[in-house]
């Protein structure tokens, strides 16, 4: 089972329509970042969210985490083409040891398609 | 030189031939990370190295796979033996700090024919 599961995994829309994606755990996480990655590319990196509740914005995309840290919710208003890509979570599990605490968890992706 | 870099971008190889892949992480981060990532999946970690000391890996890193940070900069990522279930998106990412953001280079795709 993933420890950290993203749904919907494939969402096509038209340019201009709202979306929310979202990411969701039985565990808590310290923070948890969401990052996009496009075809033949690594993952870059779109917001670290640390606080229960808080809320994060970058330009029409809206990031939350959730009040118990357990989830993290990612909104996007007015989508266009260029938002096309596969959005991932990722967390660090709580470690067995202090040298543990280091690797990232991702969940398997959000594919989104904005269609002209 | 602002991002992770990595080489070589994609990799052709035949079952059992070996390959290794190199990182340059960013260069005042002493935190890095290889990840996998095959299709439809996300990546999955690895290894990790604070300086050039490796410090956690993944049970997913069989005996064919090594990794090195001689000099604490640079890493390479050695498959021996290759399997076509090698073949993957290998991902090194880097952090400057504890716990600290992970930045991503390209990866390096890895075809085993």
């Amino acid at each position: 089972t993933q420890l950290l599961e993203q749904s919907p995994q494939f969402l096509s829309i038209q340019e201009g329509e709202n979306l929310t994606v979202y990411c969701n755990s039985s565990s808590v996480f310290s923070s948890l970042q969401w990052y996009r990655q496009e075809p033949g590319e690594g993952p870059v990196l779109l917001v670290t969210v640390v606080t229960g509740g808080e809320v994060k914005k970058l330009k029409r995309l809206t990031f939350q985490f959730g009040d118990a840290r357990k989830d993290s919710s990612l909104h996007i208003t007015a989508a266009q083409p260029g938002d096309t890509g596969l959005y991932l979570c990722a967390a660090r599990p709580r470690p067995s040891s202090i040298q543990g605490a280091q690797k990232l968890v991702f969940g398997q992706g959000t594919r989104l398609t904005i269609n002209p | 030189d602002t991002g992770v870099s990595q080489d070589p971008r994609h990799k052709i190889t035949k079952r059992g031939q070996n390959v290794t892949f190199r990182c340059d992480p960013i260069s005042e981060h002493n935190r890095l990370y290889w990840y996998r990532q095959t299709l439809g999946q996300g990546p999955e970690f690895l290894t990790y190295f604070q300086n050039e000391a490796q410090l956690e890996k993944s049970r997913l890193l069989s005996d064919r796979f090594s990794a090195e940070r001689p000099k604490g900069s640079f890493s390479t990522l050695e498959i021996q033996r290759t399997e076509q279930g090698d073949s993957a998106m290998y991902l090194c990412a880097s952090s400057q700090v504890r716990e600290g953001e992970q930045f991503f280079g390209p990866g390096t795709r890895l075809t085993v024919l």
